[in-house]
């Protein structure tokens, strides 16, 4: 089907491990968008991808690499995870910098 | 610093009724604002969107107001129902930029 999909959608890992959340879509959608979900907080971006090979800061993007080496790809890698990261990762893409079509989000804890 | 909020964390309506979800903002560059709903486990759902050269936007059983003088948004549901229970985001979007800030959200609870 059609869509936007992220895997896995549940993690369990240790502190100082790397951990890589994928983000698929099907849309051929130019953006793409990993935020972070904690209750308090709503969602926070964290990297964002204008088309393959361009990638941008957003508001929390310590922590955190991605990549873009495909349109329909996006994934989010947490290169020495910390507890602060156990959080809800969303993935997201758009055609422009209108409405989102978000994933149905990646519940990462880091122990 | 500038941010997007809601003026109510939480919100609690019987089913039939009229629900006004707020959200304030401070950017007054923003000319973009998109209301969300977020079901239990599930990403995010646009529900209704409005540009800074609007005042209302109406969809199916939604209205999204934008008063640009005081930078507030509210989201009104009518005849809200059981399927509506839902955490509801607003988001704003900055001219040329595609950071787009959420609220934190207020939770929509709809009683039988």
């Amino acid at each position: 089907d059609a869509g936007i999909t992220q895997s896995p959608r549940y993690k369990i890992t240790e502190t100082g491990r790397q951990v890589t959340l994928m983000c698929h879509q099907t849309w051929s959608h130019s953006y793409m968008f990993w935020y972070r979900q904690d209750l308090g907080h709503g969602l926070r971006l964290i990297y964002y991808s204008a088309a393959a090979d361009i990638t941008d800061k957003g508001e929390v993007p310590d922590g955190y690499v991605v990549s873009r080496s495909k349109t329909e790809n996006f994934p989010l890698t947490l290169e020495s995870a910390t507890r602060s990261q156990t959080s809800v990762y969303f993935c997201a893409s758009s055609w422009n910098t209108g409405e989102l079509f978000f994933g149905e989000g990646s519940r990462l804890t880091v122990l | 610093g500038e941010s997007v909020g809601l003026h109510l964390p939480t919100l609690s309506v019987q089913e039939g009724d009229n629900s006004i979800i707020n959200c304030a903002y401070s950017n007054s560059a923003s000319d973009y604002f998109i209301w969300y709903k977020q079901e239990s486990g599930k990403g995010p759902q646009f529900i209704i969107d409005i540009r800074s050269n609007m005042d209302k936007r109406q969809g199916q059983r939604v209205t999204v107001l934008l008063n640009k003088t005081v930078k507030h948004l509210s989201l009104q549901i009518a005849a809200t129902q059981p399927g509506d229970s839902a955490v509801y985001f607003c988001a704003e979007n900055h001219l040329f930029n595609n950071d787009m800030r959420f609220g934190a959200g207020t939770r929509l609870t709809v009683k039988p």
